[in-house]
């Protein structure tokens, strides 16, 4: 079956700092990547996405690139900002999100001023 | 446009009690997903709606947990006779159900059982 095992946390930074949250996952097939956030007091809202291979997500100064190979959707940015700090989901999906998404166990975020 | 609607907000209920959970999509998303976030755990899928028929809902506990979507809208997850550990946060999602159409969660229902 599907899984996605990313690191854990918390993960605290300064601001400013490099980012990287590491992300591999196992599938049967070839699916979509996701990376999925919560900011405190707000619902999960998806961040980026990739759906095939060396594609690479970004927005918001964050960035993923789908690497096959390696079985790896990396999140990095280059210089955190403390309105960052949150909680950061890896999923994956076999039907491009129309399917049920298969999650990591989330990364906790803390960026300190 | 209005997000997903999920209510309540907060439920604590004895074990062996009954609970039930609304949902309200997206206007116009054909498709509806529960999953149960577990403290610590990323979110898991329970059940998958496309309109008022179930795709999918071969990780939903039947024996205890029940969903429904009337005429294609709103949903109602119940679970009867509550245990222990089914607390947790029910988080419920929508989408158009097409390739690469985005999915969007609601606020979550946290459920504590004592």
């Amino acid at each position: 079956g599907n899984s996605v095992t990313q690191m854990e946390g918390p993960v605290t930074l300064s601001e400013e700092a490099f980012l990287t949250i590491n992300c591999t996952y196992t599938a049967t097939g070839y699916p979509s990547l996701f990376w999925y956030v919560k900011y405190p007091g707000e619902g999960l809202q998806l961040l980026l996405k990739a759906t095939k291979a060396d594609d690479k997500g970004s927005n918001k100064g964050f960035e993923a690139t789908y690497r096959k190979e390696t079985t790896s959707f990396h999140l990095e940015k280059g210089s955190v900002q403390v309105s960052d700090s949150a909680v950061y989901f890896c999923a994956l999906s076999d039907l491009g999100g129309a399917d049920g998404l298969t999650f990591g166990k989330g990364t906790h975020l803390i960026i300190q001023p | 446009e209005a997000g997903v609607a999920q209510s309540p907000r907060y439920k604590i209920i004895e074990k062996r009690q009954s609970v039930a959970f609304w949902c309200n999509p997206i206007s116009g998303h054909a498709t509806l997903y529960w999953y149960q976030q577990i403290l610590g755990q990323g979110p898991k899928l329970l059940i998958q709606f496309q309109n008022n028929g179930v795709v999918d809902d071969s990780q939903l506990p039947k024996d205890r947990f029940s969903a429904e979507r009337l005429k294609g809208v709103d949903s109602t997850l119940k679970i009867q006779p509550a245990k222990l550990e089914d607390s947790a946060v029910y988080l419920c999602a929508s989408s158009l159900g097409s390739w690469e159409e985005t999915q969007y969660f609601g606020p979550g229902t946290r459920l504590l059982v004592l």
